[in-house]
């Protein structure tokens, strides 16, 4: 069955940096596009970044252009979202997601809390 | 602030039937489909309602969906206890996913 596995997450300072990783496994990683989403208590759901299969194209929420960077290692099955510059408005539960074969978002994992605060 | 919009919050007794709003814009809801997910407190989303109006496999026929221009409504018919949750609608949007601000589900 379809597993995504968040880590990374934790407490840091404002403008600091922290890389999250998403281990993915139960499908052929390689051939769906894949995506960052945040949760934030009175926000909801926020699209922060896309990356299609074979990593062509990634696309970014104005929020986080410049500051994140979304990749993939296929032979490790592995999602990452590495993030600089981090705000106080970046706190947030980080989910990775599967693009599914609808071309919408059809599994997610469990999340991750990125808390930043000084 | 939310890309979509949806009410904050509805409710209804059990057995009764609710209807969630999720209105967008040109953009996104009126030239992509609409996905539906539930999110039970303390657990992932999961999706209900996929390409407007279909239900994955497992998903109960209580749940429907439709959609009219650039809005959908999600429908929950004979409400149970444990569809206490929030809802979201989500969509594309410029080549990103766009969700609404969530709608939490309250049964009486």
């Amino acid at each position: 069955q379809v597993q995504l596995v968040e880590s990374g997450g934790g407490v840091v300072q404002p403008g600091t940096s922290l890389r999250l990783s998403c281990a993915a496994s139960g499908f052929t990683f390689s051939r769906f596009g894949m995506h960052w989403v945040r949760l934030t208590p009175g926000k909801g759901l926020e699209g922060v970044a896309y990356i299609r299969s074979g990593a062509t194209n990634q696309y970014y929420a104005d929020s986080v252009k410049g500051r994140f960077t979304i990749s993939r290692d296929d032979p490790r099955n592995t999602l990452y979202l590495q993030m600089s510059s981090l705000r106080a408005d970046d706190t947030a539960i980080y989910y990775c997601a599967r693009d599914g074969p609808n071309h919408d978002i059809d599994f997610w994992g469990q999340g991750t809390q990125v808390t930043v605060s000084s | 602030q939310s890309v979509l919009t949806q009410p904050p919050s509805v409710s209804a007794a059990p057995g009764q039937k609710v209807t969630i709003s999720c209105s967008g814009s040109t953009s996104n809801i009126g030239r992509s489909y609409v996905s539906w997910y539930q999110q039970l407190p303390g657990a992932a989303p999961k999706l209900l309602i996929f390409k407007d109006d279909k239900r994955p496999s497992g998903i109960p026929d209580r749940f429907s969906g439709s959609k009219s221009g650039t809005s959908a409504t999600l429908g929950i018919t004979g409400l149970q206890t444990g569809d206490e949750a929030d809802y979201y609608c989500g969509t594309w949007d410029n080549n990103l996913r766009a969700f609404g601000g969530g709608t939490k589900v309250t049964v009486l």
